[in-house]
């Protein structure tokens, strides 16, 4: 059975740092691509970042520079490194899989998200 | 501002058809990528209802389909009923962002 289980999020002031990890079960991390998703509270659904099965990654404008994607196959486990964190990126974060079809493709299982909220 | 635009709410009584429409551009929906469709009942991740435009995943109901031309995209809900109370989400990729897009999400309430 296909599990993805976040953990790492807290309270955390501005222009502090936090990484989240997503802990995967049912099938290897690696040879997928990965996405993080966040919803702020009360909002929809932004895509944050991927990373693909090649190792390549890709960040929206929102992010980009500040948060960094990684995976540690040894622990089948993706993380995102928060760094130079805003009110702004108060959200819930999800670790998301994405299905096999390429960089367009659906997002097929998700984790129950993590709270992350920056405040002072 | 999401790049993929959806209506913020939509409504009907149990039993009958409603659509919500999911409008791109020709650096996402309009240039091939495929479009699909998340329920999202409140306090709960993201499920996928509709993946590459039309296709249901196993356990999602007859009553859940979608629909794309051009530049824009639909999903349509048949036979209401009040488990479908939720917020729906259209998601694309956008080549000009090189990632991922959302709609901003469509409330369903029904009456």
């Amino acid at each position: 059975e296909v599990q993805l289980v976040e953990s790492g999020g807290g309270l955390i002031l501005p222009g502090g740092s936090l990484r989240l990890s997503c802990a995967a079960s049912g099938f290897t991390v690696s040879n997928n691509y990965m996405s993080w998703v966040r919803q702020a509270p009360g909002k929809g659904l932004e895509w944050v970042s991927v990373i693909y099965s090649g190792g390549s990654t890709y960040y929206s404008d929102s992010v980009k520079g500040r948060f960094t994607i990684s995976r540690d196959n040894s622990k089948n486990t993706l993380y995102l490194q928060m760094n130079s964190l805003r009110a702004e990126d108060t959200a819930v974060y999800f670790c998301a899989r994405v299905g096999p079809c390429g960089a367009d493709c659906y997002l097929d299982y998700w984790g129950q998200g993590s709270l992350v909220t920056v405040s002072s | 501002q999401s790049v993929l635009t959806q209506p913020p709410s939509v409504s009907g009584a149990p039993g009958q058809r409603v659509t919500i429409s999911c409008t791109g551009s020709s650096s996402n929906i309009g240039a091939g990528y495929d479009v699909h469709w998340y329920q999202q009942l409140p306090g709960t991740a993201p499920k996928l209802l509709i993946y590459g435009n039309s296709n249901r995943p196993s356990g999602v109901p007859y009553r859940f389909s979608g629909f794309k031309s051009g530049t824009s995209a639909s999903l349509a809900i048949t036979g209401l009923q009040a488990e479908d109370e939720a917020d729906y989400y259209c998601q694309s990729y956008d080549s000009s962002l090189s990632g991922s897009v959302f709609g901003g999400g469509t409330k369903l309430t029904v009456l």
